[in-house]
C-alpha cells in the first residue's frame, strides 16, 4: 500500500517567515494532492500535482513534485496567521474510475503574530 | 454552488441508537466518499460511490451502512456503534472524469460521539 511520510510533524514559525513542508512516498506518485485543515473542520483543497517536475502556486503557497515523482514539497512565503492549520498531502492510489486517496499524517503549522 | 454540505454538525448517540449522517452536493459530481478521521490522525477512506453505485468498501464494519439515493445525496446509516467509533466523519465528492485526476471537495464533517 502507498505510504506517505510528512515532515516535520509540527512547525512553529514567526509571522513573515518562510517555511517548507515535505511529503515523501514509498511508491511513485501518480497524483499528489495538498489539503489544509483547520481543527475539527473539513479539508480545503490547495493544489494537485501530476507530472514530474511540476510546480504550482496559489497566492503565497507553492507546491512542487520532484522529477522522480516520489517527493513533494509545499512552500509558504511570508507566512501569516491565516496560514495556520494542518497540512495534509494525499496520494491517489486508485486505478479505477473513483479516486482513492491515502493521506500523510499531516503537518501542524502554528504562525505566531 | 461549489460546496459539500453535511448534517448534522454534531451528533451524540448511545450504543443502541440508530442514526444517519447526510451529505449533499450540487456540483454534478458523480463520485462521493465517506471518510473517518480520529483526533490528530489523517482521514481514512471508508466508502466510495461512483455513479450511485458502491465501488469501494474499505472493510468497514456492517454497523456502518452507506446509501446513495441519487447523484446529489449520500447517507451513512449508523446502528449499534461502539465508543471507539467516535470521530469526525467527512464526506467528499469529485467530478469523476474519465481522463486525468480531479480533486475531492470535502464537507465540514459531522462530529460523532458514541456514549
Amino acid at each position: 500500500s502507498q505510504e506517505l511520510e510528512q515532515s516535520p510533524q509540527s512547525l512553529i514559525v514567526q509571522e513573515g517567515k518562510n517555511l517548507t513542508i515535505n511529503c515523501t512516498s514509498s511508491k511513485t506518485l501518480y497524483g499528489l494532492y495538498w489539503y489544509k485543515q483547520k481543527y475539527g473542520e473539513g479539508l480545503i483543497f490547495l493544489m494537485m500535482l501530476q507530472k514530474g517536475g511540476e510546480e504550482k502556486s496559489h497566492e503565497k503557497i507553492t507546491a512542487k513534485l520532484d522529477e522522480k515523482k516520489q517527493q513533494s514539497s509545499l512552500h509558504i512565503t511570508a507566512s501569516q496567521p491565516s496560514h495556520a492549520g494542518t497540512y495534509l498531502c494525499g496520494a491517489d492510489r486508485g486505478s479505477g474510475s473513483a479516486r482513492q486517496l491515502t493521506f500523510g499524517s499531516g503537518t501542524q503549522l502554528t504562525v505566531l503574530p | 454552488d461549489t460546496e459539500v454540505t453535511q448534517t448534522p454538525k454534531h451528533l451524540v448517540m448511545g450504543m443502541t441508537n440508530k442514526k444517519s449522517l447526510k451529505c449533499e452536493q450540487h456540483m454534478g459530481h458523480r463520485a462521493m466518499y465517506w471518510y473517518k478521521q480520529k483526533a490528530k490522525k489523517p482521514p481514512e477512506l471508508m466508502f466510495v460511490y461512483s455513479y450511485e453505485k458502491l465501488s469501494i468498501n474499505e472493510s468497514v464494519p456492517s454497523r456502518f451502512s452507506p446509501e446513495c439515493p441519487n447523484s446529489s445525496l449520500l447517507n451513512l446509516h449508523l446502528h449499534a456503534l461502539q465508543p471507539e467509533d467516535s470521530a469526525l466523519y467527512l464526506c467528499a465528492s469529485s467530478q469523476e472524469g474519465l481522463a486525468g485526476r480531479d480533486e475531492q471537495f470535502f464537507g465540514p464533517g459531522t462530529r460523532l460521539t458514541v456514549l
